[in-house]
């Protein structure tokens, strides 16, 4: 089966650094990506890791490891904003189609 | 692009009633994607087509969902009969490459 685990919920104060980990066992695997969703929003795309390393999209950074399973995306200079649920997905295939989500880590930021 | 459009934002039906789910992706996208979000099961992808056609609906959870794709600017998602524990929100959601775009989703309450 799929499986992707990340933390259900981080709280720090604006202008902290916050790190949501998301380790995955998935059948295959073609990339990691990133989604933010605020309630009642529609998930909104930040990042995708196909190679392992560091990707930086301003205050966003994201980091995947092939070889560990695993990726973490890096909230840098936090804002009340930045509050919103994070989604990691595995992208099963070759062609962008099939996204594995986790359950999505919620970032309370607070004053 | 006004994004990917979808309707009704809300919808309200009795147990047993047909629903209808309507999608318009983004213009140019050759992916789309519908998704089911409820608390207990996160994003779930429920089917995806590539260029209008069906790839993969192993994640459409019963004979009484069904969805279709007649071209490339409209998709339906059916569900008939409908039953309460289908209430959630539904998204659907195109791509052309790594990002995927979703819409603002049908929440759907049966009753």
């Amino acid at each position: 089966g799929q499986s992707l685990e990340q933390p259900s919920e981080v709280t720090a104060v604006e202008g902290a650094i916050v790190q949501i980990n998301c380790t995955y066992q998935t059948s295959g695997f073609y990339g990691l990506s990133w989604y933010q969703q605020h309630d009642g929003g529609a998930p909104t795309f930040l990042s995708y890791n196909a190679l392992d390393g560091l990707e930086e999209t301003g205050r966003f950074s994201s980091f995947l490891s092939r070889s560990d399973s695993y990726g973490y995306l890096l909230l840098q200079e936090l804002q009340m904003k930045d509050s919103a649920s994070y989604f990691c997905a595995v992208g099963l295939t070759d062609s962008w189609g099939k996204f594995q989500f986790g359950a999505g880590t919620q970032v309370v930021v607070t004053p | 692009d006004a994004g990917v459009i979808q309707s009704p934002r809300h919808e309200v039906t009795e147990m047993g009633q047909e629903v209808t789910l309507r999608c318009k992706p983004i213009s140019g996208h050759n992916s789309l994607f519908w998704y089911r979000q409820t608390m207990m099961r996160g994003l779930e992808l429920l089917i995806y087509f590539n260029n209008n056609v069906p790839i993969d609906d192993s994640g459409m959870p019963e004979d009484r969902f069904s969805a279709k794709m007649p071209n490339a600017s409209f998709s339906t998602l059916k569900i008939q009969p409908s039953e309460p524990r289908d209430s959630a929100v539904y998204f659907c959601a195109s791509s052309l490459s790594r990002e995927a775009f979703f819409g603002q989703g049908t929440r759907l309450t049966v009753v």
